[in-house]
């Protein structure tokens, strides 16, 4: 069945230092979302791409979807302690087709 | 607030119980999905509701159900519990249940089994 994988589980970081996550499928996908969910938290909506080798970026978050649409990864530049939490992909193979969830990348941020 | 709201917040049971979750999704969304998260775990997609009807099937245990009622709620039943089943149980939303859709999260029904 379709398998979708991050890397790393966890990351510590200092305060100011960058932070990536890496998803992969096992299968090509339709599209791929990233949802940010703080310790204590429920899963958050961050972004959508749809488009192979589509970059798109949000203030210091740079999200990318590879050209054969079976990875992304999310780069974080200069952490901050608000970014803290765990980091999900998710995707699917059809638009109508179930979304699955990676295991996530949990981040902490040193001060 | 996301809009999604679950019920309980907590639920602490004995093993061999049932017990129902309840969730009523964002005002205007038609479609629900059920979530499970174990501690260290990533969200284990259970089963997706669609206008009443059952859209896509995760791994979902067979000793667990669920219904999507005419007013759109959901509902998980959780039968015959064990200690595993000590989990997050999230409920998300979204319009129409396609997979282009952002889903919107519940905060989610802490699960102890005891």
């Amino acid at each position: 069945g379709q398998q979708v994988m991050q890397i790393p589980q966890y990351q510590h970081v200092q305060e100011g230092e960058d932070f990536t996550t890496y998803c992969n499928s096992s299968t090509t996908l339709s599209n791929i979302q990233w949802y940010k969910q703080r310790p204590g938290g429920h899963p958050v909506f961050l972004i959508q791409l749809v488009k192979s080798g589509e970059v798109k970026k949000q203030k210091r978050l740079t999200f990318q979807f590879g050209e054969a649409k079976k990875n992304s990864s999310l780069h974080i530049t200069a952490t901050q302690t608000t970014d803290v939490g765990t980091y999900f992909c998710a995707g699917e193979k059809t638009s109508y087709d179930k979304v699955i969830f990676g295991p996530g990348t949990s981040l902490s941020v040193i001060p | 607030d996301s809009g999604v709201t679950q019920t309980p917040k907590h639920l602490i049971t004995a093993t061999g119980q049932r017990v129902t979750l309840r969730c009523s999704p964002r005002s205007g969304d038609l479609s629900v999905y059920w979530y499970q998260q174990s501690l260290d775990q990533g969200l284990q997609f259970l089963i997706q509701y669609y206008n009443g009807e059952e859209r896509a099937k995760g791994n979902i245990l067979e000793r667990f159900s669920a219904q999507q009622f005419p007013d759109l709620h959901s509902e998980l039943n959780l039968s015959s519990l064990e200690l595993g089943d000590s989990a997050l149980y999230f409920c998300a939303s979204s319009v129409k249940g396609a997979g282009n859709e952002k889903l919107f999260f519940g905060s989610g029904t802490q699960l102890s089994v005891l």
